[in-house]
């Protein structure tokens, strides 16, 4: 069964510096998403993308985020300058984009984030 | 800013009894939710949804309850099977606005064998 994948697994960096979180969709998916779940809190929302453009994001996306997909098969978050609060589980997800009501969304492992 | 709630962070259940996992909403723009569940290490899988045009949905051992009035669905998973022991979460949102999603907290079930 086709699944998304994310790397790493796990990744730790220095508070400001530049980290990129890759994930590998489902390769016929047309919508891909980030979520993102603090420690104990709830996973929340962080951007779609469809057709090579964001199609929604939160307020937690700010400026420090950006999504790519660099080439047809990866998509990726980079966070410019990371803060002890980015600290996450990071979610990325993918649908058929067929805009049925029955659109699932498939989602990764997840990358621990953590920013010492 | 919770949208979406589930109240109950854990519930334990005898194996082959009912679970029944709530949630509550207060977007009333919202009309479609959907049930995940998580294991430890891994990501959300989805398990089932509702549109708000329905209120019930019933999919083998599992079946979503929403009450749109009261803007509460809820989760009932019978027989429950140690196997379903994980924690769920409840999500919400508009169809056709990118599909943004609104999750909550998560309720972690235990079945006991």
């Amino acid at each position: 069964e086709p699944e998304v994948t994310q790397t790493p697994s796990h990744q730790v960096t220095q508070m400001g510096q530049e980290v990129i979180l890759r994930c590998v969709p489902i390769s016929n998916h047309l919508y891909f998403y980030w979520y993102r779940q603090i420690l104990g809190q709830k996973v929340e929302f962080l951007v779609s993308f469809y057709n090579n453009e964001i199609s929604e994001k939160s307020e937690i996306f700010d400026d420090q985020f950006s999504v790519e997909r660099p080439d047809g098969s990866n998509f990726t978050l980079k966070i410019r300058s990371t803060k002890l609060e980015d600290s996450a589980m990071y979610f990325c997800a993918s649908s058929e984009g067929t805009g049925r009501s029955t659109d699932t969304q498939y989602f990764g492992p997840g990358t621990r984030l953590t920013v010492l | 800013d919770q949208q979406v709630k589930q109240n109950s962070p854990s519930l334990s259940v005898q194996e082959g009894r009912i679970s029944i996992l709530n949630c509550d909403y207060t977007n009333s723009m919202f009309d479609y939710f959907l049930w995940y569940k998580k294991y430890p290490a891994e990501g959300p899988t989805f398990l089932i949804s509702i549109s708000s045009i329905k209120d019930k949905n019933e999919d083998g051992r599992f079946t979503v309850f929403l009450n749109k009035s009261a803007k509460h669905l809820s989760l009932h998973i019978v027989p429950s099977q140690p196997g379903d022991s994980a924690v769920y979460f409840c999500a919400a949102g508009e169809w056709g606005t990118g599909n943004q999603f609104y999750f909550g907290t998560g309720t972690s079930l235990t079945v006991i064998p």
